[in-house]
């Protein structure tokens, strides 16, 4: 059973700290998204990426936020340093678009926050 | 630009009775449509999409949408809510030309279903 995992599920840190947050996509999707998720915001989109290579990142607070695909099997969101703001659930989500007309795979969040 | 409402945040019915979530959307040409649900402490998970073709889409969980393009609408219904319903739901689209393939995600809306 295919699916996005995502490490790790909750993460308490205190302001300052650097906070890393992993995604496995699903096996063979070129294209990686990552989301957050508060009451406030709803969901936004915060960068993507397409066969390893940044997209699209002008969701993401540049100056703390970092995105990367090291390699296919791995992504990564780093903040640096924290801010309680940040607190909130942060998805990635993968796909194929071409042969999927667009649908996103879910994993199930970090969920972050910043004392 | 691409956008979503979705009209009413907090949706409240009776166990067996229909369940109707709004969904519109404004875009230039019609798009792929899609209906999401997120249970508690969990990731998006696809209801339906709707791409080309029948523009009554059944998905999961007995689910139903159909496309309007004269009202530029994707409303959601199931005939007989159940209390595992209960979770919140969110309409997206996406372009079918370029775009990059990214989701424009609605506010959601949080279905509650009482005994």
């Amino acid at each position: 059973d295919a699916r996005v995992t995502q490490t790790p599920r909750h993460k308490v840190t205190e302001m300052g700290q650097e906070v890393t947050m992993r995604c496995q996509p699903i096996l063979g999707h070129n294209t990686v998204f990552w989301y957050r998720q508060t009451m406030m915001q709803g969901l936004e989109l915060l960068a993507y990426f397409r066969n390893r290579a940044p997209l699209d990142d002008s969701g993401m607070p540049k100056d703390r936020f970092s995105a990367e695909m090291p390699d296919a099997t791995l992504a990564t969101l780093k903040i640096q340093p924290s801010e309680p703001r940040d607190s909130a659930v942060y998805f990635c989500a993968s796909g194929l678009p071409l042969e999927s007309n667009n649908e996103q795979f879910f994993g199930p969040g970090t969920r972050l926050t910043v004392l | 630009a691409q956008s979503v409402t979705q009209l009413g945040s907090h949706v409240s019915v009776s166990e067996g009775a229909l369940v109707l979530l709004r969904c519109n959307y404004s875009s230039s040409v019609p798009p792929y449509l899609f209906w999401y649900v997120q249970y508690p402490n969990q990731g998006l998970q696809l209801l339906l999409k709707y791409t080309t073709g029948a523009t009554l889409v059944k998905g999961i969980n007995g689910f139903e949408a159909e496309f309007k393009k004269s009202e530029t609408s994707f409303h959601l219904t199931k005939p007989s809510a159940h209390m595992s319903d209960a979770a919140e739901y969110f309409c997206a689209v996406s372009d079918r030309t370029g775009g990059g393939n990214k989701l424009t995600f609605g506010t959601g809306t949080q279905l509650k279903v009482e005994l």
